[in-house]
């Protein structure tokens, strides 16, 4: 069983626009929600995180809009950038109870 | 640097022959994880250690054996390597908990012929 869903497998955005990146899951118990950004042959870094206690968390240009009724968080990127294209990852846990569970990835390509 | 190495970086390997991936940290983190990312399947966790001296299975841990060796090193073992091990292999570590903050190796891609 899969326990965090994520789409859509692969994305092309024009620079400048927006990328969204959807993942939900199905653990009620899950309390911690990370991103990881991947570049070709490294390893994934993380990007930015949330709890489900606020509903959206913006760095940069990077927001995280969190649901909890629905079980569902978004990744947007703003403004996105050719160097932003990469593969994103959703993730989940319990904290001090679990590892991470991964989504199947997203692969972002950003053309100018 | 600080952070994860993984050694090796690449490695071809026969069917049944066996090998060790190696990964050590220098963050002084108390986790350790062993996961593999196959095109489609995202990653999936093999094995785990919370802290030094233990292990516990996680998601696909079939053909796999681990050795939390100390508190730096967590290394993976494939007894008789078959093709389905195909994958890149990842060392990730965490020093709050098991729940978050991982750090990454940058891989191991290995290919069982």
């Amino acid at each position: 069983q899969q326990q965090v869903k994520q789409s859509p497998q692969s994305l092309i955005v024009q620079k400048g626009g927006i990328s969204i990146i959807n993942c939900a899951y199905e653990n009620t118990a899950f309390d911690y929600f990370p991103w990881y950004q991947q570049f070709p042959g490294k390893g994934p870094a993380l990007l930015i995180a949330i709890r489900p206690d606020v509903s959206e968390k913006k760095e940069g240009r990077f927001t995280i809009s969190f649901n909890k009724s629905a079980k569902q968080f978004s990744l947007h990127i703003m403004d996105s950038q050719p160097g932003d294209s990469a593969t994103y990852f959703c993730a989940a846990s319990i904290t001090g109870n679990t590892p991470l569970v991964f989504g199947k990835g997203t692969r972002l390509s950003v053309i100018a | 640097n600080a952070g994860v190495t993984q050694t090796p970086k690449f490695q071809v390997l026969k069917t049944g022959q066996s090998m060790t991936l190696q990964c050590a940290q220098d963050m002084n983190h108390n986790s350790m994880y062993w996961y593999r990312q196959d095109p489609g399947m995202g990653l999936r966790l093999i094995y785990y250690s919370a802290s030094e001296g233990t292990t516990d299975k996680g998601e696909v841990p079939n053909g796999y054996n681990v050795s939390r060796l100390n508190k730096r090193e967590f290394s993976l073992r494939l007894e008789s390597a078959a093709p389905s091990q195909t994958s890149v292999y990842f060392c990730a570590s965490s020093a709050v908990g098991i729940s978050y903050g991982y750090t990454f190796g940058s891989g191991t891609r290995l290919t069982v012929v």
